[in-house]
This record gives structure tokens, sequence and C-alpha cells, in this order.
């Protein structure tokens, strides 16, 4: 069974200061990757997404992910954080199963929650 | 576009009743998963469907159904209300069937609370 792991489930940092979110993963295959932010009492915005092309990978509002095989890894970073990034981030893998019969089931991490201090 | 939009956006139940939620999914979409939410179980995956179809199930009791409809806008329905059940439940949208590049779009979910 697959399975995600977001190292961390507070992180604080100062506005202007680098974010580095963690999330690694377990899949025997390499999987489609996803980074989804939520907002309080909203849904869950994406990101950015990794589909097997380039492994380092560009999203919004200046969030980039790096695709580690080697380490099963997927963490997020953005140069400098602003406050308007406080909220709650999701690290998510999807793939098919084995018949190719099931799709659209995405596997969430626990959430890491961002603050962003002054 | 429009994006996801999910009816109602809250809804309070009392325990041993019924509820229907709703999800219209982005046009031209024809996948539709849906989610339970809660600050102890975190994002769960309840069960998707893919042309009036369901193609995928977790691991919840039969309570919980869904179905869709030949437009792709899919309903789920949560029988015999348990104070458990109370969570945010999120619709998502997307194109069509794997190995595509699928990527799952959100609505704004359905703020559920059992008394």
């Amino acid at each position: 069974a697959q399975s995600v792991t977001q190292l961390g489930s507070h992180v604080s940092v100062s506005e202007g200061a680098l974010v580095l979110l963690r999330c690694n993963y377990s899949s025997s295959v390499p999987p489609y990757l996803f980074w989804y932010v939520q907002y309080p009492n909203q849904g869950l915005q994406l990101l950015l997404k990794y589909t097997s092309a380039a492994t380092l990978v560009k999203g919004i509002n200046g969030f980039e992910a790096e695709f580690k095989k080697s380490e099963t890894s997927f963490h997020l970073t953005k140069p400098s954080a602003h406050m308007s990034d406080a909220a709650e981030y999701f690290c998510a893998v999807g793939r098919p199963n084995a018949g190719g019969t099931s799709y659209g089931k995405l596997t969430f991490g626990q959430g890491t929650i961002l603050t962003v201090h002054p | 576009k429009a994006g996801v939009t999910q009816t109602p956006r809250y809804l309070i139940k009392t325990r041993g009743q019924q509820v229907t939620l709703s999800c219209s999914p982005i046009s031209g979409h024809r996948s539709v998963s849906w989610y339970q939410q809660t600050p102890g179980q975190g994002l769960q995956f309840l069960f998707e469907y893919f042309s009036e179809t369901q193609r995928n199930k977790g691991n919840f009791p039969g309570r919980f159904s869904g179905r869709q409809f030949s437009n792709s806008r899919s309903e789920m329905n949560v029988s015999t209300l348990e104070l458990g059940d109370s969570a945010l439940y999120l619709c998502a949208s997307s194109p069509g069937a794997w190995p595509l590049q699928e990527t799952q779009y959100f609505g704004p979910g359905t703020r559920l609370l059992v008394l």
C-alpha cells in the first residue's frame, strides 16, 4: 500500500525566510505526486504536481518541489515566505491500481500547518 | 471555467438521520472523487465515480454511498448518521482516466455537523 509521510505537523518561519515542508512517500513505482494548500474553511488548492516529466516542479505562488527517487521524497520549498503563505499544506500521492480499473484516488499525508511570523 | 461546486456548504443533522451532499464538477470533467476530512483521521478517500460507475471505494462502512449522474454531477449519501460522521466532505473532479496527467480539483467542501 502506498503511504505519505509529512515530517512536522507544524512549521514556523519568519517572513522572508526559506520555507521547507517535507514529504516522503512509499510506492513501488513512480507515482504522481501533488502538493495542495488549504486555507481556513476552504477546500484544497493545487500548488504543483509531479508527473514523471521534470524532477524539479514549479508551482503557483513561488513554490517548487523536487522529486528525488533515491530518497522517495518530494519536499516543498519557497525561497522567501510571505504572510499570505500561512495555511495547511498537504502532500498527496496518486496512481491507478494494478488492474487499471481504479482511478482518482489520492492518498494524503497528515498535513503541515505553516505559520509565518512578521 | 467555473470550479467545482458543492451544496450545501453547511449542514447540521442529528444522530440517526440521513444526509445527501451534492457536487457539480468542472465542465467537461467526468471523474468525481469524494473525501472526508476530520482533525483526527485527516483526509480519507471515500469513493470515485467515472462515467456513472464507481471505480474505487475507500474503507468506509456501507452507510456511505454515492452515485453519479449522466451529466457527471455526483451525490453522496450517509444514512443513520453518527457523531463521528461530523467532518468536512470534499469533492474533487478530474478530466478523465489514467494514464493522462490526472489532477484533481477540489470544491470548497460541505461541513457536516452531527448532534
